[in-house]
């Protein structure tokens, strides 16, 4: 089945205690990104990727890092996490050239930093 | 950057009425825009999209539409159903650059039977 695949889903964890969120896609998608939910802020793309080794920065990169060191995995990094990245976290992937922008997103990953 | 302004932010109907949602863009390189609709603790998921090149698509019960001079596209969902309750975020890009895609705030709709 093509699916995106993050985890964990669900995590609580103390300010400053790194940690990192895993992104997998089966699809040979090309693109990839990183989304953080609010409420009342709508998706807001953290990094993306156009393919390895390619990443950049979106709408809001502080605090958090990505690789690209493989075509299907996109990790999120919170080196040191603050109360202010609790936040509800989706992955995403698209193919390139036609049929790009259809976004695959993952179940989300539900981040509380305490 | 695409700046996408998305309203009303929450919308309730009754069930079998229509309910439009629209959004403006500020780029006017933009030429793609699809809808996603997010259930209550779920995904966003596509529901439909539409391209520059044509002014209004439908399926089924839904609808978009695209008004390129006045930079503004619209859904419209007729003959509403409690299922249609979601989040939806309209959303604008240059097309072939997935990576670009810029999401309004969204739209909570309340369909009440």
């Amino acid at each position: 089945e093509a699916q995106v695949t993050q985890n964990p889903r669900y995590l609580i964890t103390v300010t400053g205690k790194k940690l990192t969120v895993t992104c997998s896609q089966n699809m040979n998608h090309e693109y990839m990104s990183w989304y953080r939910q609010d409420p009342g802020l709508g998706l807001r793309q953290i990094y993306y990727s156009m393919n390895v080794e390619v990443t950049d920065k979106g709408d809001v990169p502080e605090g958090y890092k990505v690789s690209r060191k493989e075509k299907r995995n996109f990790p999120l990094i919170l080196e040191s996490p603050s109360p202010n990245q609790t936040s509800l976290y989706f992955c995403a992937s698209s193919l390139k050239g036609h049929g790009a922008n259809v976004l695959t997103f993952g179940a989300g990953s539900r981040l509380t930093v305490l | 950057g695409e700046n996408v302004e998305q309203h009303p932010s929450t919308l309730s109907v009754q069930e079998g009425d229509s309910a439009v949602i629209k959004c403006t863009y500020s780029d006017s390189a933009s030429n793609y825009f699809p809808w996603y609709k997010q259930e209550l603790g779920k995904r966003p998921q596509l529901i439909i999209d539409i391209r520059s090149n044509v002014g209004e698509k439908k399926d089924q019960r839904i609808a978009v539409t695209l008004n390129k001079t006045a930079k503004h596209f619209s859904l419209h969902i007729t003959e509403t159903q409690p299922e249609d309750s979601a989040v939806y975020f309209c959303a604008a890009s240059i097309s072939n650059s997935g990576y670009a895609l810029n999401f309004g705030k969204g739209t909570s709709l309340l369909v009440t039977p």
